[in-house]
């Protein structure tokens, strides 16, 4: 079954530093998303992303934070300038529109430590 | 934002049923999801209602909507210890398919 992959799986970085989460999306998937989850936390959307361009963000999202499709498989996060309170772990996730359900599939997630 | 609110936990022993309630604040609701979440993994999809629907059935799983009440179960029949996990309920809204909101989770102990 297709997945959503995502690098790494864990990054340790010191306040201050950029970071950038990988993701490839599946391959037929239109719409991408990235997710955040602090611990104990709810689940929180942080931006959406269709026709190479962000279509939705959340107030989190503001701009320390970008997005890119550099090329036809990979979906980047880049937080430039971390802090603490960024230590979370990150989801990408993609959706097929045509798909019943306008189900949504996540990665395994990008665990962000920052310290 | 839209609320979905979740127990946080639950504790059965194996071979009993398991009921996972949640609730949401959005009456626009279109879909609603019950994801899985396994200690350091993603986040897996189990299953999906649409709001047009009052239950849902998937083998051991099965979902009921209280559209009226805007509640949302989820019950595991048979429950295993490898359906220790976290679940985590979550809604579309009718005007905006991207966004999903999701409850806290609740994390589920299935005691042997």
């Amino acid at each position: 079954e297709p997945e959503v992959t995502q690098t790494p799986s864990h990054q340790v970085t010191q306040m201050g530093q950029e970071v950038i989460l990988r993701c490839v999306p599946i391959s037929n998937h239109l719409y991408f998303y990235w997710y955040r989850q602090i611990l104990g936390q709810k689940v929180e959307f942080l931006v959406s992303f269709y026709n190479n361009e962000i279509s939705e963000k959340s107030e989190i999202f503001d701009d320390q934070f970008s997005v890119e499709r550099p090329d036809g498989s990979n979906f980047t996060l880049k937080i430039r300038s971390t802090k603490l309170e960024d230590s979370a772990m990150y989801f990408c996730a993609s959706r097929d529109i045509t798909a019943a359900g306008n189900t949504i599939y996540f990665g395994e997630g990008s665990w962000l430590t920052v310290v | 934002g839209e609320d979905v609110e979740q127990s946080l936990f639950l504790s059965v022993r194996e071979g009993d049923s398991s009921v996972i309630n949640c609730t949401y604040t959005d009456s626009s609701s279109t879909y609603l999801y019950w994801y899985k979440q396994e200690p350091g993994a993603g986040l897996q999809l189990l299953t999906y209602i649409f709001s047009n629907m009052d239950m849902k059935q998937d083998q051991r799983l099965t979902v009921l909507l209280n559209k009226k009440d805007k509640h949302l179960s989820l019950r595991i029949a048979d429950t295993q210890t490898g359906d220790s996990a976290i679940y985590f309920c979550a809604e579309t809204p009718g005007y905006n398919f991207n966004k999903f909101y999701f409850g806290s989770g609740t994390k589920l102990n299935v005691k042997p």
